[in-house]
């Protein structure tokens, strides 16, 4: 069955920090990836996507992710972790067809300390 | 673009009575989705459509939901009678299969039924 697992359901960091957020998945084709952001009370916003070609993919905020076929994972990582980028963290497969049907991880709460 | 569009942004009701909300898709897009957070079961896909057609409702916890999308711009998420556990946040998104896959989501409707 298709499948995301997030491993890490909560993780802490201080400011200034490097963020490696994993996100492996269980997909039989060629999938598209993932990640969305949510901060509290607000909707999800993408923060970057893979479909093919370069399999490091750079985002908005200072993200990017990389995808290994061999590992099946799609992890998201930021160098340097600023205290806004508390928030929930989604990552997200589907596949390359017309079916717009996302398959959900469930996420990985981020807590930055000061 | 304004976005997604939902409305109300917060809803409290009493147990049995009707709920609807409403999703105002990006100009354009031709996918709906309509999903479901909560602490205990994350985001659940409840019903999509395409060209306003339900392609998917296997995520519709029970007849007690209904989704209608009488025209490309205008979607209803309904829950009639309203039980305590229905109390969640209700998100609507949209995509288009002239794009990425990706999901633009609404700020989402927080629901209280008491």
């Amino acid at each position: 069955a298709q499948s995301v697992t997030q491993p890490d359901i909560h993780i802490t960091v201080s400011e200034g920090a490097s963020l490696e957020l994993r996100c492996n998945y269980s997909y039989g084709a060629t999938p598209y990836l993932f990640w969305y952001v949510q901060s509290p009370g607000q909707g999800l916003q993408l923060l970057l996507k893979y479909f093919s070609g370069d399999t490091l993919v750079q985002g908005i905020k200072g993200f990017e992710a990389e995808f290994k076929r061999s590992q099946s994972s799609f992890n998201l990582r930021k160098p340097s972790v600023h205290w806004s980028d508390a928030a929930e963290y989604f990552c997200a497969v589907n596949n390359a067809g017309n079916n717009r049907k996302l398959i959900w991880g469930l996420g990985t709460s981020l807590a930055v300390n000061p | 673009d304004a976005g997604v569009i939902q409305s109300p942004r917060h809803e409290v009701t009493e147990m049995g009575q009707e709920v609807t909300l409403r999703c105002k898709p990006i100009s354009g897009h031709d996918y709906l989705f309509w999903y479901r957070q909560t602490m205990m079961r994350g985001l659940e896909l409840l019903i999509y459509f395409n060209n306003n057609v339900p392609i998917d409702d296997s995520g519709m916890p029970e007849d007690r939901f209904s989704a209608k999308m009488p025209n490309a711009s205008f979607s209803t998420l309904k829950i009639q009678p309203s039980e305590p556990r229905d109390s969640a946040v209700y998100f609507c998104a949209s995509s288009s299969s002239r794009g990425g896959t990706e999901a633009f989501f609404g700020q989402g409707t927080r629901l209280t039924v008491v």
